[in-house]
């Protein structure tokens, strides 16, 4: 079955801008989402479709898909921001959708 | 406003069947191309999607659990039911229902944590 490897954690100091990856083969010829989890929460969708940003959700936020990496990137982190962040494709020639194993996020 | 809410037991025993609704407002799920789909995160793991079903009946289930899961909808009560058959300590998990957008998932429940035990 299809793999989305996904570093377990991320640290960035406040202001600095923080880099989530998710592999997977040949990734970027699939549309690839991302959603924030925090505690207490239900998960936000925060990129859909690999750039595309849902209303709401600032401009800080982006995505991009090449390869076998795709990435979202959180510019002027913010303490708001920490959070586990999971990638999500479909596989088609499965159709099963797929997660990542999740990234916390930390802001030190 | 797209709402969705997951009710079902808290606690079940193993072997048991677990039967979750979805109940949601905002859309209609007879309407052309509108998905919903059930994901759970077990505590401390990942996300892990189960199930989706679609606004023409169409089902999909996770491979590794299709011969436990069962979906369905009642279009008059804008409800998606999910039932999980022989459940076991590991399906302890929070239960989320989830809209689908494209491929993705848009509007999530508030989920609702299942503890299996007996």
């Amino acid at each position: 079955s299809y793999v989305l490897a996904q570093p377990p954690s991320v640290s960035v100091a406040p202001g600095q801008t923080a880099r989530i990856t998710c592999g997977g083969y040949n990734i970027g010829e699939k549309s690839v989402h991302w959603y924030q989890l925090r505690p207490g929460r239900p998960p936000v969708l925060v990129m859909y479709d690999d750039r595309d940003r849902p209303s709401g959700i600032p401009e800080r936020f982006s995505g991009s898909n090449s390869g076998n990496t795709a990435t979202l990137t959180i510019t002027r982190v913010e303490a708001g921001d920490e959070a586990d962040y999971y990638c999500q494709l479909w596989e088609s020639n499965s159709d099963q959708w797929m997660f990542g194993g999740g990234t916390r996020l930390t802001v030190v | 406003q797209v709402t969705l809410r997951e009710s079902g037991p808290a606690l079940v025993k193993p072997t048991q069947t677990l039967t979750l609704t979805c109940s949601f407002s905002g859309f209609s799920i007879r309407s052309r191309g509108i998905y919903v789909s059930w994901i759970r995160q077990p505590p401390g793991k990942a996300l892990e999607w189960l199930a989706r079903i679609d606004w023409d009946d169409d089902k999909y289930y996770n491979t590794s659990l299709k011969t436990r899961l069962s979906i369905s909808k009642d279009t008059s009560k804008n409800q998606v039911v999910l039932t999980m058959t022989n459940m076991d300590p590991v399906d302890t998990a929070t239960y989320y229902c989830a809209r689908m957008r494209g491929s993705g998932f848009d509007y999530w429940g508030q989920g609702t944590l299942v503890t299996v035990s007996s």
